[in-house]
C-alpha cells in the first residue's frame, strides 16, 4: 500500500499558485519525499524532491513540515498544462526499494 | 540528451500468447525499473534492474520476466498473457550507485490490450 495520502482531486485557477497537500505521517528518517506527475497519455514526469528542507528548482516547490509528516508541492503560476495526476511518493532510494505509487491527486487548472 | 523510449506504442494481442516490450534508458543511466498501469490506477512496480541483475521485484508473478543489456536499454517478458495483464507498460530510467538511486524518467509506455 501507498504510504502517502493525497486529495482525489482538486482545482486551481489558471495564474493563481497550486498547493497540493500529501500525508506522509509514517514516514521513516532516512526516507524522501518525491513528487511527479502524469499528463494524460504521458509516462509519469519527476517534479522534485526533498528530506527534510524545503526545496525549489524551476517547476515548482517543495515544503516540508518540521515533523516530516506532510508536505506540500507549490505550482508558483499554474498554467492549464499543469492539469494532470500529481503523485507524492516516499522512499528511502535505496536500491532494493519498490517505489510505490497511490492514486494521486487529478489537478484541474481552469481558465 | 536523449530520454527514455519504448516499443511498440500498441499492442494488440490474445490470451496465452507471449509479449516483449523494449525500453531504451536515457543517456548516462545505469539503471532500468518497469510499471503496469491499469486504466485509473497509479502505476504498479513490476521489477528494477541494475548492471544487468534484477534489483527488486514487486508482487507480479514469475511469467513476468525482464533483461537489461550492457547498454542498459531493457526488455520486459510476459508469458501465457491474461486479459487482465491489458494496461500501460512504464519503463523508467534512473541513475544508481551502490547505495541508491536518483530520480526516475519514464518513456511514455507501451499500451497492451489482451482479446
Amino acid at each position: 500500500d501507498a504510504k502517502t495520502t493525497q486529495p482525489t482531486s482538486m482545482d486551481c485557477a489558471e495564474g493563481r499558485a497550486a498547493n497540493l497537500p500529501c500525508n506522509h505521517s509514517t514516514i521513516s528518517g532516512n526516507e524522501y519525499v518525491y513528487w511527479y506527475r502524469q499528463i494524460h497519455s504521458q509516462g509519469p514526469q519527476y517534479i522534485i524532491h526533498g528530506l527534510k528542507n524545503n526545496e525549489t528548482n524551476e517547476m515548482a516547490s517543495l515544503i516540508i513540515t518540521e515533523d516530516r509528516k506532510s508536505s506540500t508541492l507549490i505550482l508558483p503560476h499554474a498554467t492549464l498544462r499543469d492539469t494532470a495526476v500529481y503523485y507524492c511518493i516516499v522512499t528511502p532510494r535505496e536500491r532494493d526499494d519498490k517505489i510505490i505509487f497511490g492514486k494521486g491527486t487529478r489537478l484541474h487548472i481552469l481558465p | 540528451e536523449t530520454g527514455v523510449t519504448q516499443s511498440p506504442t500498441h499492442l494488440i494481442k490474445t490470451r496465452g500468447q507471449q509479449v516483449t516490450l523494449r525500453c531504451s534508458s536515457q543517456s548516462g543511466h545505469n539503471t532500468v525499473s518497469w510499471y503496469q498501469q491499469a486504466l485509473g490506477q497509479g502505476p504498479q512496480f513490476i521489477f528494477q534492474y541494475y548492471r544487468e541483475e534484477e534489483n527488486g521485484r514487486g508482487n507480479f508473478p514469475p511469467r513476468f520476466s525482464g533483461l537489461q543489456f550492457p547498454n542498459y536499454s531493457s526488455e520486459l517478458n510476459v508469458n501465457a498473457l491474461e486479459l487482465d495483464d491489458s494496461a500501460l507498460y512504464l519503463c523508467a530510467s534512473s541513475l544508481s550507485d551502490e547505495l541508491s538511486f536518483g530520480p526516475q524518467h519514464f518513456g511514455d509506455g507501451t499500451r497492451l490490450s489482451i482479446l
